[in-house]
């Protein structure tokens, strides 16, 4: 099945600070989102985005499909930014959608 | 338009107890998804289900775990017998019939806890 992979793992930001996260996947996607968990848990569907560019505030998101690999852009990082970044994929030969590991993001005052 | 809702949210069973969680999905959705969350983990496919039918359910465990979606009435993932390693947060999604080109929607998850 596909596999998705993110980066960093880890990220500790001042607040302020411009931050891009990385997520790659071994095959071709017709399902790309991006979700940001936050501290208590929930999940915030930030990005559906199997191809092209989007922007959404402070946040955009950018996905090359033939290069298998999608972007996450947050500017002028927030504290409310802490939490999990999850990218999550989907392949045209299965309907499951995997998600990677996920980015540890802190944004300190 | 009401996303997709899960219950209860925090549901805290004694080992050897059986765990009901409900999803009902989106208004004109008609898939729905289970998944789960161990603690510091990312989130894990275990079922996905049409209504009246399980599609794939290639993550569920071999034993304890059942899901089903009747015509009428939301989602229910059964969990007989509860062991603490049973202890995580379940994620309910669902999308409308076109799946192929559309995002699925995450309810807020029901934290389990096994005592």
């Amino acid at each position: 099945g596909i596999q998705v992979e993110q980066s960093p793992p880890d990220l500790i930001l001042q607040e302020g600070a411009n931050s891009t996260l990385r997520c790659n996947f071994s095959d071709s996607v017709n399902n790309l989102q991006w979700f940001h968990q936050n501290p208590w848990g929930q999940l915030i569907n930030l990005f559906y985005i199997p191809s092209g560019t989007k922007q959404n505030g402070r946040l955009s998101a950018t996905t090359v499909a033939t290069e298998r690999y999608s972007l996450l852009y947050i500017s002028s990082s927030q504290t409310t930014d802490s939490g999990v970044y999850f990218c999550a994929a989907r392949s045209y030969n299965t309907d499951k959608l995997i998600f990677g590991t996920g980015t540890r993001l802190q944004v300190f005052p | 338009n009401a996303g997709v809702m899960q219950n209860p949210r925090h549901l805290v069973r004694r080992r050897g107890q059986e765990a009901r969680l409900r999803c009902s999905p989106m208004k004109g959705h008609s898939h729905v998804y289970w998944y789960r969350q161990l603690p510091e983990e990312g989130l894990k496919f275990m079922v996905y289900l049409q209504k009246e039918n399980i599609i794939d359910e290639s993550g569920m465990p071999k034993e304890r775990f059942s899901a089903e979606f009747p015509k009428e009435g939301p989602s229910i993932l059964r969990i007989q017998q509860v062991v603490r390693g049973d202890s995580a947060a379940y994620f309910c999604a669902s999308s409308p019939l076109d799946r192929g080109a559309s995002p699925l929607h995450f309810g807020n998850g029901t934290r389990l806890t096994v005592t």
